[in-house]
This record gives C-alpha cells, structure tokens and sequence, in this order.
C-alpha cells in the first residue's frame, strides 16, 4: 500500500532563517506531488505541484520554492522565512485526477 | 475555472443526530467530487469521491454524499453523528487540479 511522509511535524524558525521541508511516498511510481499551506482558520492553498523529477508548476509567487530530486521526493524550500509563512504545510499525491489526492501527517511551521 | 461554496463554516449538533454538510460547486465542464476530513493537527483523509454512475455515494465511518447535478450540489450526510466526528470538512472539485472549499467545522456534543 502506499504511504506519505513529511518531515519535520513542527518548525519553529525566526524571520530571516532558511527553510526546508521534505515529503516522500513509498509504494508507487510516477506520482503527481503537491505541496499545500493552510493557515490558520483557513481553507487550503495550493502552491506547487509536480508531475515528474525536475518539473515544478509555482501556483502562488511567493517566498518558497519547490523541488522533487527524486521521483518520489518532494522538498519546500525558502531562503529567507517572512512572518506570514507560518502555517500548516501539507504534502499530497496522486496518479490520476479522478482517484483523489491523498495527504501527509502535515508540518506545523511557526515563523517567529 | 472551478469553485466550491461550503455554506456553512460551522455546524453544531448533538451526538445522535443527523448532520447535513453543503457543498455546491460551479463548472462548465464535468467534473469530480470529493469530500475529505481533517482531524486537529493531522492531514486530511479522503472521506468519498463521485466520478460517475450512481448519485449517491458511500464512503467511510458511515458518511454518504448525493450528487446533483441540476443544483451542481454534493452535500455530505451521516444519520447519527458521534463525538469522534468532530472534526473539518472539505469538498473539493477537480478538472485537472483539486479545488478545495473553505471547509465546516463539525462540532458533536454530548
């Protein structure tokens, strides 16, 4: 079966301080990969996605980036973390569209 | 493009009962549904999905959705809610990306 991890579940970091969050999925093979911040009360926003190793789709201009080194590895990135970065980031994947995305545990980043 | 409206960001309800949680969705296109649930602090779950065929559709822990396509609706049901329902609620559509609304906060009491 498959399974998704993200890592670290919480983050605490200071304005200015680099950022790096990593999610990886065990059990299948050419996955869509997506990255997600949810604020607080909020509903989700979607900021990156990747259909293959190297190919990244920015939904948001922001202050993140996004890499997938790996077929099955995606990282969250940020040089310099900004006060409203804080957030619950939540990595999915999928195969196709119409089977639904399925959600990591989720990291809890508090930018202080 | 897509959207969905959930039209109620919190719904209470005493264990038991049953709860209705509304979803409508705007499209030119046919699209997927899906309903998903987010427990504090955790990822969200995928709850139900309609892709095709039968209007109503079951899912897990006892939940089941209709489909509507005249009223472009996918309201979510459970006859008898429990404590451990509480939680948030997403509907979401997806053409070639997955739009989520802004979610229902359930809230079972005692």
């Amino acid at each position: 079966s498959q399974t998704i991890h993200q890592w670290p579940a919480t983050l605490v970091q200071p304005v200015g301080s680099p950022l790096s969050l990593e999610c990886t999925v065990e059990g299948t093979s050419n996955p869509n990969l997506y990255w997600y911040r949810q604020a607080a009360g909020r509903g989700l926003q979607l900021l990156f996605y990747s259909v293959g190793i190297g190919q990244i789709s920015s939904e948001v201009p922001q202050n993140l980036s996004a890499s997938r080194p790996q077929d099955r590895q995606f990282i969250l990135s940020s040089k310099k973390l900004l006060l409203s970065d804080s957030g619950f980031y939540l990595c999915a994947w999928s195969v196709m569209n119409a089977a639904g995305q399925y959600f990591g545990p989720g990291t809890r980043l508090t930018v202080t | 493009a897509q959207s969905v409206t959930q039209l109620d960001s919190q719904v209470p309800v005493f264990e038991e009962a049953p709860v209705e949680l509304r979803c409508n969705y705007s499209s030119s296109v046919s699209v997927y549904l899906f309903w998903y649930v987010q427990y504090p602090n955790q990822g969200l779950q995928l709850l139900l999905k309609y892709l095709s065929g039968s209007t109503l559709v079951k899912g897990i822990n006892g939940f089941e959705a209709e489909f509507n396509k005249s009223q472009t609706s996918f309201h979510l049901r459970k006859p008898s809610v429990h404590i451990s329902d509480t939680a948030e609620y997403f509907c979401a559509v997806s053409v070639d990306k997955l739009i989520f609304g802004t979610g229902t906060r359930l809230q079972v009491f005692p």
